[in-house]
Parts: structure tokens; C-alpha cells; sequence
């Protein structure tokens, strides 16, 4: 099992629709968590940081953590073209080396 | 923006010849990565660096070296170049302590003739 799981779609939906993209992870000592929006041929930039559990909220985008189940959640409202993209999440190793897992990404198309 | 620099963002090159990419950043944090990017491998670490002149392999190491004479500067060699070294390859940066994040450069689109 990898530590960071992430569905790769694609996912294609219609602009004004909410969007829910999921990872799940295996460690429960896990508690930070990142969500990175990449471009086609562009690097992944941070989009939402969050910390335990919770949701955190910016803009149209809510970032949630279920730490009972290991889940991650991203979920865009209203969303639009130009959120077509790549979404990866992200944690931080527990380990020494200050390393990263990275979900393999799910790809988002928003159809104007 | 991050602060990193990547250079060649392009380049093509024949198997068997060297090649080496450069980052380079302007934030002054102490780790630095590189990573290659496949389609259906997602993100895939090549090796890191932790301080200068501190280095460590990755998951895909093989076939590549690293270099850090300076804070801002981390070098990515390929000794000779194969076609399976044909990938996007990105630099990365994170500042130490828990709770940190990582930060991406724009990537060198590499093909290896």
C-alpha cells in the first residue's frame, strides 16, 4: 500500500459544479496535509495547507481532513475553466530527512 | 513564486552524453530536491540535499548525481543520458521544522535521442 493514495480520474464536469477530489493515507501519524494544483506543463503550486483534522476554507476551495478514516478531501464550489488542472495532495514523512508522499494526482476538466 | 530558477527549462540531448540541470533559489532554505515526473508515476524523487555539500539518494537515484557547493544552488547531472531519462524534471525547496511545506520550480522538459 503507498502512503498517499489518490484516485487519477480523469474528471470531467461542467463549470459551475462542485468538484470533490480525495486522497486517502496510511499512516495515522500523518497530520499535516497539502493540496497542489499543476498546469499542463507548469510545477505543482501549494493551493491549500492544512493541519490535523478540520476543514479550511479559501476562496471557492475547502480543503477537509477525517482523521478516523485517513481521508483528504479538496472540494471546489463553483467551479470554473480555469480550474482545469492536476490536483496532488501531500504529507510530510514522519521520518527524519524532511521528506514528502505525493498522490500520483487526479486530472480535472471543467467544461465551459 | 517560489524563488527557483530552473535552467535549461528545455533541452535535447543524445544518448550517452552528460547533462546537467541547475536550480536555483532565492529563499535561502536548506533543503532541496529533485524530482522526475511520469506519466502513471506521479512525482518520483531523485535525490536531496540538507545542507551544502550534504546530499542523499532518493527512490530513483540511478544514473544520477547531485551537487551543492552553495546554499542556492543545486545541481542535477545525468553522467550519460537514456532514453529512460527522457521526463520533466522539477526542483524543489522546503525550510526545516515540522509543519513544513514544499515548493516547486517550473520545471526542464528533458528528451534523451
Amino acid at each position: 500500500q503507498k502512503e498517499v493514495e489518490q484516485d487519477p480520474g480523469p474528471l470531467s464536469v461542467p463549470e459551475g459544479a462542485i468538484v470533490s477530489l480525495n486522497c486517502t493515507y496510511s499512516n495515522s501519524a500523518f497530520q499535516y496535509f497539502m493540496w497542489y494544483r499543476q498546469y499542463s506543463r507548469k510545477g505543482p503550486e501549494l493551493l491549500m495547507y492544512t493541519y490535523s483534522s478540520g476543514n479550511k476554507e479559501d476562496g471557492r476551495f475547502t480543503a477537509q481532513v477525517d482523521k478516523s478514516s485517513k481521508y483528504i478531501s479538496l472540494f471546489i464550489r463553483d467551479s470554473q475553466p480555469s480550474d482545469s488542472a492536476t490536483y496532488l495532495c501531500a504529507t510530510p514523512t514522519t521520518n527524519t530527512g524532511n521528506q514528502f508522499y505525493f498522490g500520483t494526482g487526479t486530472s480535472l476538466t471543467v467544461i465551459p | 513564486d517560489a524563488g527557483i530558477t530552473q535552467s535549461p527549462r528545455h533541452k535535447v540531448t543524445e544518448t550517452g552524453t552528460p547533462v546537467t540541470l541547475r536550480c536555483h533559489q532565492t529563499e535561502n532554505h536548506r533543503y532541496m530536491y529533485w524530482y522526475r515526473q511520469d506519466p502513471g508515476h506521479g512525482l518520483r524523487l531523485i535525490h536531496y540535499s540538507y545542507g551544502v555539500k550534504d546530499t542523499d539518494k532518493g527512490e530513483v537515484s540511478d544514473g544520477y548525481s547531485v551537487s551543492r557547493s552553495k546554499t542556492e544552488d543545486f545541481l542535477l547531472t545525468l553522467e550519460s543520458a537514456t532514453s529512460s531519462q527522457t521526463s520533466v524534471y522539477f526542483c524543489a525547496i522546503s525550510a526545516t521544522g515540522g509543519g513544513n511545506t514544499i515548493y516547486f520550480g517550473e520545471g526542464s522538459w528533458l528528451t534523451v535521442v
